[in-house]
């Protein structure tokens, strides 16, 4: 089943504890994103990544750290958890259209959420 | 900010109406995308339309889209309870952005 997992699916932690959700989809996307949802605010992009080993920052980016070393595989890491980072966490992959412009975002494949408490 | 917006920000209907959200951005687009989501779960992708297109179906959803206004419309027609959910637009205005919207609510009664 093509699918994007996150884990874990709750965490609750304390401040400045580090941490790891990890992401993993099976559908040999190029782009992986990671977004925040925050009531009233809609989903805002924390990272993307375009290919393996090419990442840049979204819209809030701050206090966030990603990796993408595999292209199934796209973990956020929070190196010093504040409460202010207390929020819906979704993992994305879509892929590239062949001959399409590098960076256009097509149909995102979510995954089930990670929903973060820090205390 | 090149945030879509949706409205109405609520909308409560009955089962077989019709519910009707729009979406209106600043910026040109490369295309607008809606998503579905069921209380605090992962989105669902519905429909994507690119700058070039007017209108799209798929089942009993339609999506407009209005490059001059800078705005869409998501049409679901015959609404069913199943169809109660957050909906949001997402505009790709170019290299590397994917913006979404705050949402709809919808609410269909049974």
């Amino acid at each position: 089943e093509a699918q994007v997992t996150q884990n874990p699916r709750y965490l609750i932690t304390v401040t400045g504890k580090k941490l790891t959700v990890t992401c993993s989809q099976n559908m040999n996307h190029e782009y992986m994103s990671w977004y925040r949802q925050d009531p009233g605010l809609g989903l805002r992009q924390i990272y993307y990544s375009m290919n393996v080993e090419v990442t840049d920052k979204g819209d809030v980016p701050e206090g966030y750290k990603v990796s993408r070393k595999e292209k199934r595989n796209f973990p956020l890491i929070l190196e010093s958890p504040s409460p202010n980072q207390t929020s819906l966490y979704f993992c994305a992959s879509s892929f590239r259209l062949a001959g399409e412009l590098l960076g256009m975002f097509n149909e995102q494949f979510f995954g089930p959420g990670t929903r973060l408490t820090v205390l | 900010s090149q945030q879509g917006e949706e409205d109405p920000q609520a909308l409560s209907i009955q089962e077989g109406e019709n519910a009707t959200m729009n979406c209106s951005y600043k910026t040109s687009i490369n295309n607008l995308q809606w998503y579905r989501q069921n209380s605090g779960r992962g989105l669902v992708h519905l429909i994507l339309i690119r700058s070039n297109e007017r209108e799209k179906h798929s089942g009993r959803l339609r999506v407009t889209l209005d490059t001059s206004k800078k705005s869409s419309s998501l049409l679901i027609t015959a609404s069913r309870a199943a169809d109660t959910a957050s909906y949001f637009c997402a505009v790709c205005p170019g290299f590397q952005k994917l913006v979404f919207g705050t949402g709809t609510r919808l609410l269909v009664s049974p």
